[in-house]
């Protein structure tokens, strides 16, 4: 059963809007949630996290917000730009799952010019 | 320009044939890991490493052997393998594997092909 779900495989945004990139999870004991970008032929590259203390978190172009109540958090990128094409993971970790990273199978976004 | 290395990019072998996949990181980090990628599938934790010991091993079958000489450099021995072991292998290192605000950083990974 997955603790950590990606339910949208693909996603395709306009150059220029906005990007949202969603996950759910199960287990309400995650403490850590993070976000992974990943271009095809290299490892996935550390993005964004947020604490569950917190309900924002934003880098730049990048924002990602948890809402503990409905367990899930979304990744906002604005504007969306066609280096952004790539394949987002999602993950979430805690002393319950003994801090190993929990993955989202991941979602495929495309940025169309 | 990662700060993890990993050797072969790709590898084709029989399932009778044995091989080693090499992971080196020049972060300083202590915990390493190794994560199995297949297609369409969330990256699965095979094995960790925390300042050259194991401390997780999740149900991986023994035909994976992993061996860790120093906190740099992480192998994967690989023998006997099946079709259905054909993926992506990542390895990852982190500062310590016992707190969750650290990220990982990944290697390239290794694209194993078994036929």
């Amino acid at each position: 059963d997955q603790q950590v779900k990606q339910n949208s495989p693909s996603l395709s945004v306009q150059e220029g809007r906005i990007s949202i990139l969603n996950c759910d999870y199960t287990n309400s004991m995650f403490d850590y949630f993070l976000w992974y970008k990943k271009y095809p032929a290299e490892g996935p590259t550390f993005l964004i996290s947020i604490s569950s203390i917190k309900d924002k978190n934003e880098d730049g172009r990048f924002t990602v917000f948890l809402n503990k109540s409905a367990k899930h958090l979304s990744l906002h990128i604005v504007p969306s730009q066609p280096g952004d094409s790539a394949v987002y993971f999602c993950a979430a970790s805690g002393v319950d799952s003994n801090y190993q990273l929990i993955w989202g199978a991941g979602t495929k976004l495309i940025i169309k010019p | 320009e990662t700060g993890v290395t990993q050797t072969p990019r790709h590898l084709v072998m029989g399932m009778t044939n044995k091989k080693s996949l090499k992971c080196e990181q020049h972060l300083g980090h202590n915990a390493m890991y190794w994560y199995k990628q297949s297609a369409k599938k969330p990256l699965e934790l095979m094995f960790v490493y925390n300042f050259k010991e194991q401390t997780e091993n999740n149900s991986v079958p023994s035909r994976f052997s992993p061996e860790c000489p120093n906190s740099s450099h992480l192998f994967l021995h690989l023998h006997t393998l099946q079709p259905e072991d054909s993926a992506l292998y990542l390895c990852a290192s982190s500062q310590d594997r016992d707190y969750s605000n650290q990220p990982q950083h990944f290697g390239d990974g290794t694209r194993l092909s078994i036929l």
